[in-house]
């Protein structure tokens, strides 16, 4: 089964500096996907950034990187120069892409507060 | 272009009544899954319906249904609450790319049942 580890109930960074958000994940699947996605208190979640099984270079989303490390199963959030309003919480998903079903498996999330 | 839309944004219900929830995927996209989200279980999957079709099923009793019109609107429903449904339900619609698999994600349905 797939499990998703967020070891970080709560981050606590001065505003400016890079933060990084752990996630490890578990899967026997060879295919799969890794997202992040950020909470802010009005609940929406919004996407950040994807990683894909097969892809051999990091994503990169402007502030956000993905620090893909396959074979010790983890995928840490990078976000660089954090800003007051990266304050929320932030979750590391995962899909398996062969399945056709469009199913995320969610870790319990990273409180990540920016102090200024 | 428009998001993900889910209505009500709040409602307050009290046990044994059911409640229907609603929401509008992107355009173009027909797969619409739905997530319930607690303080104590985190973000679960409920059920994906693509095409009209349930895909896939999370682990929840048989008080969760669901279904999507024509138009890839989806509903959920929820019979015979019980205290412990209260939580945030989201919603996430996707065009079905396999190669990202990105969920858009709406604003959420907060349901508290008394």
């Amino acid at each position: 089964a797939q499990k998703i580890t967020q070891t970080q109930p709560g981050m606590f960074v001065q505003e400016k500096e890079a933060v990084t958000l752990d996630c490890t994940y578990d899967t026997s699947d060879q295919s799969y996907g890794l997202f992040w996605y950020k909470q802010p208190s009005s609940g929406e979640m919004i996407f950040l950034i994807y990683q894909g099984s097969y892809d051999e270079q990091n994503a990169t989303e402007g502030r956000y990187s993905l620090n893909f490390q396959k074979a010790r199963k983890s995928a840490n959030l990078v976000i660089s120069a954090s800003q007051l309003g990266d304050s929320a919480m932030y979750f590391c998903a995962m899909r398996e892409l062969n399945q056709g079903a469009q199913k995320l498996v969610f870790g319990q999330g990273t409180r990540l507060t920016i102090n200024p | 272009k428009a998001g993900v839309t889910q209505t009500p944004r709040y409602l307050i219900k009290t046990r044994g009544q059911q409640v229907t929830l609603s929401c509008s995927p992107i355009s173009g996209h027909r797969s619409v899954s739905w997530y319930q989200q607690t303080p104590g279980q985190g973000l679960q999957f409920l059920f994906e319906y693509f095409s009209e079709t349930q895909r896939n099923k999370g682990n929840f009793p048989g008080r969760f249904s669901g279904r999507q019109f024509s138009n890839s609107r989806s509903e959920m429903n929820v019979s015979t609450l019980e205290l412990g449904d209260s939580a945030l339900y989201l919603c996430a619609s996707s065009w079905q790319d396999r190669s990202t698999g990105e969920l858009f994600f709406g604003e959420g349905s907060r349901l508290t049942v008394l």
